[in-house]
């Protein structure tokens, strides 16, 4: 059973950069075709995903907030990393950690983690 | 604005069935057969209910299907009931590796 959850900072002032964590269980990222995603709500909003790292080191990301996101995996711990750059209260959203087999171009996503709010205010 | 359509939202009785629809391009939805769907409950995390256009997970009842006909998507809910009520997001692939959701629909069971 694949179970992942988020944690990090749930209140951040204006410009800073946090580092949101992936801790995950029920698969290794060292594993082909396995990948971990980030995906954000903003409150009462739509979804959106933000970026994906796979296996083989493979990264991608959503070309709106490319400049502005970095992903990281630490296999020996299961763990991926998300970090924000220069944040602002538009970034205020629940965001989720998220596996997502890899499969060319049949992404999905089929194990979420709770989500962690995480609000941008100074 | 979403990439991809949905209407806000859709409603029925219980035992009735209720399509939402999702419509993108020939560069995302009409390009690839891969259209996955999302339950969200409130205050819950989303749950894959259909991949691939028409394909169920394990668990997910057979009351939901899925289809696709040129650039549009569709979910349908037969015998909708009372736990169904949640918002939906459909989902596709672009060209060029952009992933989009929908901008989600409410159903409601009247």
């Amino acid at each position: 059973q694949i179970t992942l959850k988020e944690s990090g900072p749930t209140l951040v002032n204006p410009t800073q950069t946090p580092a949101l964590t992936c801790t995950f269980s029920g698969f290794s990222l060292s594993t082909p075709n396995m990948g971990v995603a980030w995906i954000r709500q903003p409150p009462g909003k739509a979804l959106e995903w933000l970026a994906t790292i796979f296996w083989d080191g493979d990264r991608r990301y959503n070309p709106s907030l490319r400049r502005r996101l970095a992903i990281t995996e630490d296999s020996s711990r299961d763990q991926v990393t998300l970090t924000l750059i220069d944040v602002n209260p538009l970034d205020t959203a629940t965001y989720y950690c998220v596996h997502t087999p890899y499969s060319g171009y049949d992404v999905h996503f089929d194990a979420w983690g709770p989500g962690i709010l995480v609000t941008v205010s100074s | 604005q979403s990439a991809l359509t949905q209407p806000r939202s859709v409603s029925g009785s219980p035992g009735q069935s209720v399509t939402i629809s999702c419509t993108g391009t020939s560069r995302d939805v009409g390009g690839y057969n891969y259209v996955s769907w999302y339950q969200q409950h409130p205050g819950k995390a989303p749950k894959l209910i259909i991949l691939d256009v028409s394909k169920r997970p394990s668990g997910v009842p057979d009351r939901f299907s899925g289809s696709k006909s040129g650039n549009t998507a569709s979910l349908i809910i037969s015998g909708l009931q009372a736990e169904d009520e949640a918002d939906y997001y459909c989902f596709s692939y672009e060209f060029g590796y952009n992933l989009m959701f929908g901008g989600g629909t409410k159903v409601t069971v009247l």
